[in-house]
């Protein structure tokens, strides 16, 4: 199956600094790529995901960029704010699968 | 729409005791999962559904069971509880397999 590593563990920036998490995946059959905040208690939802069509993806403050030959993909949260304060997970699905690995998880912190 | 419900939130069970984990979802989705979520660990995926009647394993099923007897619910059962089942589990449903998924609240389980 998929083997997806996540890096940093942590991580903690200024407020309105930029936050970058990267991600590597193992199957290059993957072709989903979406990416999960979770804050402290609640559920992960989902706030973005890219297809392997493309390369990059923006929605206002955050977004994803993929880079299928290195089988790695990262997300980039600018102007941070003490709201994005949260644990962040990647997940990549491999095309005709039916399920997300899911990497370990980013706990970032937006320090004021 | 509800989305995804699980039940209950929170239970503590004792080691050789049983419980049913429910989840219940509202949006027609054939796709469901269970994951358990440890600290540090990202989720790992327990058993996944791909429609009503079918079933399948995923990376730590030992110690659980599941049915899907209808689109909408989809229960998790542990047998002869034990303190490595202490975790978070979340359900989550998707349209599309291997789709961006919607994660029900969760339920925080201990085995003492």
């Amino acid at each position: 199956g998929e083997n997806v590593e996540q890096h940093p563990s942590t991580l903690s920036v200024q407020e309105g600094d930029s936050a970058v998490i990267k991600c590597t995946y193992s199957d290059s059959a993957s072709n989903y790529f979406p990416w999960y905040k979770q804050e402290l208690g609640k559920r992960p939802q989902l706030i973005i995901d890219i297809r392997s069509n493309v390369g990059e993806k923006k929605d206002q403050r955050i977004a994803v960029t993929l880079n299928k030959t290195a089988k790695h993909f990262s997300l980039h949260i600018t102007e941070t704010q003490p709201e994005d304060s949260a644990v962040y997970f990647c997940a990549a699905s491999i095309q005709n699968d039916y399920k997300l690995s899911f990497g370990a998880g980013t706990t970032v912190t937006v320090r004021a | 729409n509800a989305g995804v419900t699980q039940t209950p939130k929170f239970r503590i069970l004792k080691i050789g005791q049983s419980m049913t984990l429910q989840c219940t979802q509202d949006m027609n989705h054939n796709y469901m999962y269970w994951y358990r979520q440890d600290p540090g660990m990202g989720l790992k995926l327990i058993y996944y559904s791909v429609g009503a009647g079918i079933t399948d394993k995923g990376e730590v099923p030992n110690g659980y069971n599941v049915s899907r007897s209808t689109t909408e619910d989809f229960p998790l059962r542990l047998e002869l509880a034990a303190p490595s089942q202490t975790s978070v589990y979340f359900c989550a449903s998707s349209y599309l397999g291997g789709g961006g998924y919607t994660f029900g609240s969760g339920t925080r389980l201990t085995v003492v």
